[in-house]
């Protein structure tokens, strides 16, 4: 099983500055990951995949990179309803894993 | 629009079983790969199950094989859980998601499964 690390486990930052997240798996996963936003109370939603592809409608102060075993979400320029909790996903191997989450809170 | 409605969730006591649905609408279920995914109270996302357009091939995480089945019923648009001898480790939200090219690019609002005596 691959086994996706998040970190930091919270990342606090004040609006207007800069996120950067990591996923590091413990295998290669090629491109195959995804990245997903979660606010309270919300189901999760998509933000990237394949690495660095952005979803429909996601801000282009998203963007994603790496391949292999190390990615990096970075949010450019924080805004209010960016701060949630962001998880990636590797879609690789099965079973299908997730990080265990990175808390984005406004500091 | 595409839209996913999680049902069926509830208080069940431990040994006991329960049957989740999933409503799908705004796409054509029989072309879409499905999964379901839960989340613990507090906790992150595990993937459950997953079942191919068909049906004709179903993948269970280790921790519920065997206890839970996924099912689908393409002309009915609708995507189910079957869930027995359920555990107090099951508790979790339980979303269902669509998968495209392998991600899971829309959720239902999940619906939450308790069990406890």
């Amino acid at each position: 099983e691959v086994v996706l690390t998040q970190s930091p486990a919270t990342l606090s930052l004040s609006p207007g500055e800069r996120a950067t997240l990591s996923c590091r798996a413990s295998q290669s996963v090629g491109s195959s990951l995804a990245w997903y936003q979660q606010k309270p109370g919300q189901a999760p939603s998509l933000l990237m995949y394949d690495a660095s592809n952005r979803a429909a409608g996601i801000p282009a102060r998203f963007s994603a990179f790496g391949s292999g075993t190390d990615f990096t979400l970075t949010i450019s320029g924080l805004e209010p309803e960016d701060f949630a909790v962001y998880y990636c996903q590797q879609y690789y191997n099965w079973p299908i894993t997730f990080g265990r989450g990175t808390r984005l809170e406004i500091k | 629009e595409v839209q996913l409605v999680d049902s069926g969730g509830g208080l069940v006591q431990p040994g006991g079983s329960l049957r989740l649905s999933c409503a799908a609408s705004g796409f054509t279920l029989s072309s879409y790969e499905m999964s379901w995914v839960r989340q613990a109270p507090g906790k992150g996302l595990e993937w459950v199950s997953y079942i191919s357009t068909s049906g004709a091939t179903l993948r269970h995480a280790d921790s519920v094989r065997g206890r839970l089945t996924i099912s689908r019923d393409n002309a009915r648009n609708s995507l189910y859980l079957e869930m027995h001898s359920l555990r107090v480790d099951d508790t979790a939200l339980y979303y269902c998601a669509r998968r495209h090219n392998a991600y899971f690019d829309y959720w239902g609002q999940g619906t939450l499964v308790t069990v406890a005596s």
